[in-house]
């Protein structure tokens, strides 16, 4: 089992709608939560960053986060062509070091106009 | 703001051959990454340096060699390649990493195909 599950899609919806994209994990030791968009042809980019549970306003995202259920969420409000991406979950237990994150298999996402 | 430069950014490799890719960083950052990304497998670490004289594996090194040939630049090395190698590569930086933010930055990936 891998210690990150993401559900691959695709995820295709209208433009303006709601986006609920999610990743479970096992790992009870994650604390650092991390959200990345990746464009086709390019490398990801950080979107969201959360330490442990709650949530996490930025714009138009919001990035919620429940230890309890061992599971993080990313929503996209008022969702636009140019989120058409696809989204990585990342996750961590150790403070200090980008070398033990782990990431999820990524979700591709389509906005259709 | 050239950011994590890559190069080549695609290359294709018959069995057996060899090839470096090169990465280089301008944001003078400590710690430098190499992952593999791969269809339903995710981002993998390859290997890292994290700091200048230093190198150490990630999760998949085997088939790869690295080297830090300065704080801004970090190689990595494909002595015999494999079909399995065929994957798309990216190099990254990062200053520190934790509850300030701070993060990786992803070059734009190095297409590679081993026929």
């Amino acid at each position: 089992q891998k210690e990150v599950e993401q559900d691959p899609g695709p995820l295709s919806v209208p433009e303006g709608a709601i986006v609920s994209l999610n990743c479970t994990y096992s790992n009870s030791a994650f604390q650092y939560f991390m959200w990345y968009r990746q464009y086709s042809r390019k490398g990801p980019e950080l979107l969201m960053y959360t330490y442990s549970s709650g949530n996490k306003e930025d714009g138009r995202f919001t990035a919620q986060v429940d230890k309890s259920s061992k599971y993080i969420s990313l929503f996209i409000r008022d969702s636009q062509p140019s989120d058409s991406a696809t989204y990585l979950c990342a996750m961590s237990a150790v403070y200090s070091s980008a070398s033990k994150i782990i990431f999820g298999s990524g979700t591709r996402l389509s906005i259709r106009p | 703001n050239a950011g994590v430069t890559q190069n080549p950014k695609f290359q294709v490799l018959k069995t057996g051959q060899s090839m470096t890719l090169q990465c280089a960083q301008d944001m003078n950052h400590n710690s430098m990454y190499w992952y593999r990304q791969d269809p339903g497998m995710g981002l993998r670490l390859i290997y890292y340096s994290a700091s200048e004289g230093t190198t150490d594996k990630g999760e998949v090194p085997n088939g790869y060699n690295v080297s830090r040939l300065n704080k801004r630049e970090f190689s990595l090395r494909l002595e015999s390649a494999a079909p399995s190698q065929t994957s798309v590569y990216f190099c990254a930086s990062s200053e520190a990493f934790g509850a300030s933010g701070n993060t990786i930055y992803f070059g734009e990936g190095s297409w590679l195909t081993v026929v």
